[in-house]
């Protein structure tokens, strides 16, 4: 069975940065594009980046750009967000996803929150 | 305010079939077949219902189907039940600089 497990989350001050990590198993880590997606805190869903299955391409949703970093770790089986300049905007439970190849997000991990606070 | 539009809140009878509508524009759920739809239960992390606008991975009921006309994609649900109560997403990809969106949501009450 698929697994996706998010780690990194935590409170952080305003402008500090936060690392967060996705490991993946039990599928062909290096086939599949990976996404992270977030959720504020009774909000809806939002895109915020992917990579593509082999690093090639890296895409960023215009809210973070500049800020966020996507990267993978084919050895390791796991994906990267590196976040910097954080805002209060920016808190919300952070999702890695699977492309299942045509766009969609086929399997989820179960999130981690980020909580950006003085 | 989301890039897709959909309805606040749906509601139902368990037995009855409901739909949720998912409105973008012609540079994405009405030019891509890349429209995908979610389930998220409270405190979950959402599930893929349906893909490339009307197809179901293994394992989702076939009570849920997707369709789409011009701009506007369809999720609906048919014999209600009271576990389909849930938060509903729908997305697709886009030609804009966003490259993924999502509708706000919808949430679904069994009554």
């Amino acid at each position: 069975q698929v697994q996706l497990v998010e780690s990194g989350g935590g409170v952080v001050q305003p402008g500090r940065s936060l690392r967060l990590s996705c490991a993946a198993s039990e599928f062909s880590f290096n086939s599949h594009s990976m996404h992270w997606v977030r959720q504020a805190p009774g909000k809806g869903l939002e895109w915020v980046a992917v990579v593509w299955y082999d690093g090639s391409k890296k895409y960023y949703a215009d809210s973070v750009k500049g800020r966020f970093t996507i990267s993978r770790d084919t050895s390791r089986n796991t994906l990267y967000l590196q976040m910097n300049s954080l805002r209060a905007e920016d808190t919300a439970v952070y999702y890695c996803a699977r492309d299942g190849n045509s766009g969609q997000f086929d399997y989820w991990g179960q999130g981690t929150l980020v909580t950006v606070s003085s | 305010q989301s890039a897709l539009t959909q309805p606040a809140s749906v509601s139902g009878s368990p037995g009855q079939s409901i739909t949720i509508s998912c409105t973008g524009t012609s540079s994405d759920v009405g030019y891509y077949n890349y429209v995908s739809w979610y389930q998220q239960h409270p405190g979950k992390a959402p599930k893929l219902l349906i893909y490339d606008v009307s197809n179901r991975p293994s394992g989702v009921s076939n009570r849920f189907s997707g369709s789409k006309s011009g701009n506007t994609a369809s999720l609906t649900i048919s014999g209600l039940q009271a576990e389909d109560e849930a938060d509903y997403y729908c997305s697709s990809y886009t030609s804009s600089s966003t490259f993924w969106v999502f509708g706000g949501g919808t949430k679904l009450t069994v009554l």
